[in-house]
Parts: structure tokens; C-alpha cells; sequence
């Protein structure tokens, strides 16, 4: 079945430490993905998206991605992480152009101080 | 320049009862799209309005039912409402029919006792 996973439920990381969040898809063609966080309580944000080029895309908040075809992934990384990044973070795949968004389960993501 | 908005920003409401929420699509935007995310869930995909017709809707039942407006505002209706429609309620605004990136608003938490 076509489908966007997220292998980790929660993480939990030391602020300070460095990041990386994993993302799946399985869909035939290369889709659009987006990778979004979501802070208690609140809406979504985009982090940053892939639709063609470069496999290594650039983001907000210093976050940055890298899509690999060969393993159908696009890991969400940072190298850095703050305690203000503590939140719900969403891969998202549109598997093409004119469908709509396939959410991921979600990982969590707590900071130690 | 104002982004997604929604209201209202909470609702409790009794099983069987109906609901209607509402969305103000980002500024220059005219595509709204609907969606539901469970408590610990990713956003489930509702359906979606362009020129104030429903082009794509998920898979959910006809107890779900919304409307665009000329100026691309959307509402949400959701009917003879169950305890599993308890979620946080989310519109995302893009432009135009490739849409390929979406900017969501802050949601509208519903609790259907």
C-alpha cells in the first residue's frame, strides 16, 4: 500500500546534539515532499520542501533535508539542536502533481537541557 | 499580510449535534483544503475547494460536507457528530490547481461529548 512512515515515535535528544529524523515513502514516481513541525496545541509550519534538483534542500531554523531515491527517503536533519525545537515534526508527500498531502504518524521531539 | 485563519478556535459540542467552522484562506490564495488530525495522528486529508467547488475529497462520509465562498473563504459541516470526531480540525490555503505547497492555520479543536 502507498504510504508515508516515520520510524521513530519519539525522540529525545540533548540540546546542543545534532538530529535526524527519518522519513519513508512508498510511491512509484518521485513525489513532492515537505517536512513541517507542529508545536503544542498549534497549527503546522513548513520546514522546507522537495519537488526537483538538488537532493540536499535548505530550510528554516537551520533544518535541512536530503532526498534519496534509491532508498525512497527524505531525512530531516539539524545539526544543532535547540531547546525551542522541542515539537511534532510531519513529513508529508504529495504523489504528484494535483493530489493532495499524505501525512506521516509524526515523531516527537523532546529536548534535554 | 495575514495567514491561514480559523475559527473558532475551540467547540465542545454533544453527540448528534452539527458543527460548522470556518476558514480565511492567506492573502492571495485560492485554494482551501480540509483536514482532520487525531489526538497523537498525522492530518488525515477532508477534501478540498477551488473556485468554490469540491475538486478531491478524501475518505470520509457524507456527514462531512463544506463550502467556498467567492472570496475563497471555506467552511467545514460536519453532521450527527460521534465521539471519534473528536480532533483538531485543520484548513490549509495554496494557490492555484497545482498546490503544491499548502500553508496551514492554526486549527479548531472540536470535543464531541
Amino acid at each position: 500500500a502507498q504510504s508515508v512512515t516515520q520510524p521513530d515515535i519519539h525522540i529525545t535528544v540533548s540540546e546542543g546534539a545534532s538530529l535526524e529524523l527519518r522519513c519513508n515513502y512508498s510511491y512509484g514516481a518521485t513525489p513532492y515532499l515537505f517536512w513541517y513541525v507542529q508545536s503544542p496545541g498549534q497549527g503546522l509550519q513548513l520546514l522546507l520542501k522537495y519537488f526537483s534538483g538538488d537532493t540536499l534542500v535548505q530550510g528554516i531554523k537551520g533544518f535541512e533535508a536530503e532526498f534519496k531515491r534509491s532508498q525512497s527517503s527524505f531525512n530531516l536533519r539539524k545539526p544543532s539542536v535547540h531547546w525551542s525545537d522541542a515539537a511534532e515534526y510531519f513529513c508529508a508527500v504529495v504523489p504528484f502533481r494535483g493530489q493532495n498531502f499524505v501525512f506521516g504518524p509524526g515523531t516527537r521531539l523532546s529536548v534535554l537541557p | 499580510d495575514a495567514g491561514v485563519t480559523q475559527s473558532p478556535t475551540h467547540l465542545i459540542k454533544t453527540r448528534g449535534q452539527q458543527v460548522t467552522l470556518r476558514c480565511s484562506p492567506k492573502s492571495g490564495h485560492d485554494t482551501v483544503s480540509w483536514y482532520q488530525q487525531a489526538l497523537g495522528q498525522g492530518p488525515q486529508f477532508i477534501f478540498q475547494y477551488y473556485e468554490e467547488e469540491e475538486r478531491q475529497r478524501g475518505n470520509f462520509p457524507d456527514r462531512f460536507s463544506g463550502h467556498q465562498f467567492p472570496n475563497y473563504s471555506s467552511e467545514l459541516n460536519v453532521n450527527a457528530l460521534l465521539l471519534g470526531d473528536s480532533a483538531l480540525y485543520l484548513c490549509a490555503s495554496s494557490y492555484g490547481e497545482g498546490q503544491e505547497t499548502q500553508y496551514f492555520g492554526p486549527g479548531t479543536r472540536l470535543l464531541v461529548l
